[in-house]
């Protein structure tokens, strides 16, 4: 089956650099997403990983290890509209098709302190 | 503007009762999905279709039914045997463009028993 994986709560404090871990066991792999949910809201993505490496995107950075089947997502300067939901949702391998389903974590709940 | 929305915002199903939960999206996205959200938890994958008069049953489809008759609607019909139906509905489309494109997620419907 497929499993994904993400510890449920962190909590940080502002200015501080956060690092939220995935893990991930699917049926093949075409890529890794993250998104990020405030309470009540609809998910909005935030970044893209398919091949090893680090993305960066201002605060926000993602880092991806096929090998390992692991991911995190690396939130630097903490500010306290970053408390939020973070979820980690990957793409199997699906002949070839981009429109298939994700697999998506439970969330990472991120608390920040002032 | 171009976006994804969801009708009505909040709704109110008496015991025995069909609801339908409207999604309506004018990105041009081929690809639609419905999720349920229960508190705390991840996205739980109800159905979604990759193409008109298509789709496809995802993890928890069980009390639910849908229809893919135009590629801009995707309605969600919750059924009366669908026993426990009180929870976050999220509707989300993705484009077939070049490369693993990400879901973008609508405002969400919220569906509670009276």
């Amino acid at each position: 089956g497929q499993n994904i994986d993400q510890p449920t709560e962190m909590t940080a404090t502002e200015g501080a650099i956060v690092q939220i871990n995935c893990t991930y066991q699917t049926s093949g792999f075409n890529g890794l997403f993250w998104y990020q949910q405030h309470a009540g809201e609809a998910p909005t993505f935030l970044s893209y990983n398919v091949l090893d490496g680090l993305e960066e995107k201002g605060r926000f950075s993602s880092f991806l290890s096929r090998s390992k089947g692991y991911s995190y997502l690396l939130l630097k300067e903490l500010q306290m509209k970053d408390s939020a939901s973070y979820l980690c949702a990957v793409s199997p391998a699906d002949r070839g098709s981009t429109l298939g389903r994700l697999y998506f974590g439970r969330g990472t709940q991120l608390t920040v302190w002032p | 503007d171009g976006g994804i929305t969801q009708s009505p915002k909040y709704l109110f199903r008496k015991e025995g009762q069909n609801v339908t939960l409207s999604c309506e999206q004018n990105l041009n996205h081929d690809a639609m999905y419905w999720y349920r959200q229960d508190p705390g938890q991840g996205l739980r994958l109800i159905y979604y279709s990759q193409i008109v008069n298509d789709f496809q049953k995802g993890d928890i489809a069980e009390g639910y039914s849908v229809s893919r008759e135009k590629k801009e609607s995707f309605p969600l019909t919750v059924t009366s045997a669908q026993k426990n139906p009180t929870a976050f509905y999220l509707c989300a489309s993705r484009s077939s463009r070049r490369g693993n494109q990400p879901q973008h997620f609508g405002d969400g419907t919220r569906l509670s028993i009276l």
